[in-house]
């Protein structure tokens, strides 16, 4: 079964600190893979598709980059804004999305 | 991307009642979904809503306690039926980003308590 988990599950960086957050997937035919910010209260916004391997995308401080594996977030010099909840998912059969737990990143200034 | 909204916003509601949630797209879209996120869990799908067409749900979901609506292209409904405490929850909508593209985009989520 497509199985998503991230790590860590609680991050806290001061700002200006760069980091990565991690997103392993086990997936049968991969079509596709996401990332999203979630504050709290709020439904998720969506940030990236990644498609094959070797993909790379960029938005603002954020770079979001794709192995056969795993997927890395990485948060370039973080401002307390960025905090917010991550979320990785993967597209299982026809649109069905499988979300990992999250990463909660805390940007302390 | 789609503009998604939903109603209402948030709810507290007694144990044994029913609540429905609706979801209003700013566009045509063919499939919705509906999601479920749990106290300080991630997301899980419950059913996907075709227009014209029954809503196919996930295991472990059943129609008699989420009946789904899909009248048009634009709008949905969820009912959650004899509520629990455990059903405490946020329930979100969704929709495909269409164009062939495979990502979906959110509404802001229905915060549901119930006593």
């Amino acid at each position: 079964e497509d199985q998503v988990t991230q790590s860590p599950e609680a991050l806290r960086l001061q700002e200006g600190e760069s980091s990565s957050l991690n997103c392993s997937y086990t997936v049968s035919g991969l079509r596709g893979l996401f990332w999203y910010r979630q504050d709290p209260g709020k439904g998720p916004e969506f940030l990236f598709t990644l498609y094959s391997a070797g993909e790379e995308k960029e938005k603002e401080r954020l770079k979001a980059t794709l192995t056969k594996k795993e997927s890395f977030l990485h948060i370039t010099a973080p401002k307390p804004e960025d905090s917010a909840t991550y979320l990785c998912a993967v597209v299982q059969g026809a649109q069905k999305l499988v979300f990992g737990q999250g990463t909660r990143l805390t940007i302390n200034p | 991307s789609a503009v998604i909204s939903q109603k209402p916003s948030r709810d507290i509601c007694q144990r044994g009642t029913s609540l429905t949630i609706q979801c209003q797209v700013d566009s045509q879209v063919t499939m919705m979904f509906w999601y479920r996120q749990q106290p300080g869990q991630s997301l899980t799908l419950i059913a996907t809503a075709n227009q014209g067409s029954e809503a196919t749900y996930e295991s472990g979901f059943v129609i008699d306690k989420f009946p789904i609506s899909r009248p048009n292209l634009t709008f949905s409904t969820l009912t959650v039926s004899n509520m629990s405490p455990e059903d405490s929850s946020i329930y979100l909508c969704s929709v495909e980003g269409g164009g062939g593209n495979v990502e979906q985009f959110f509404g802001p989520g229905t915060r549901l308590t119930v006593l």
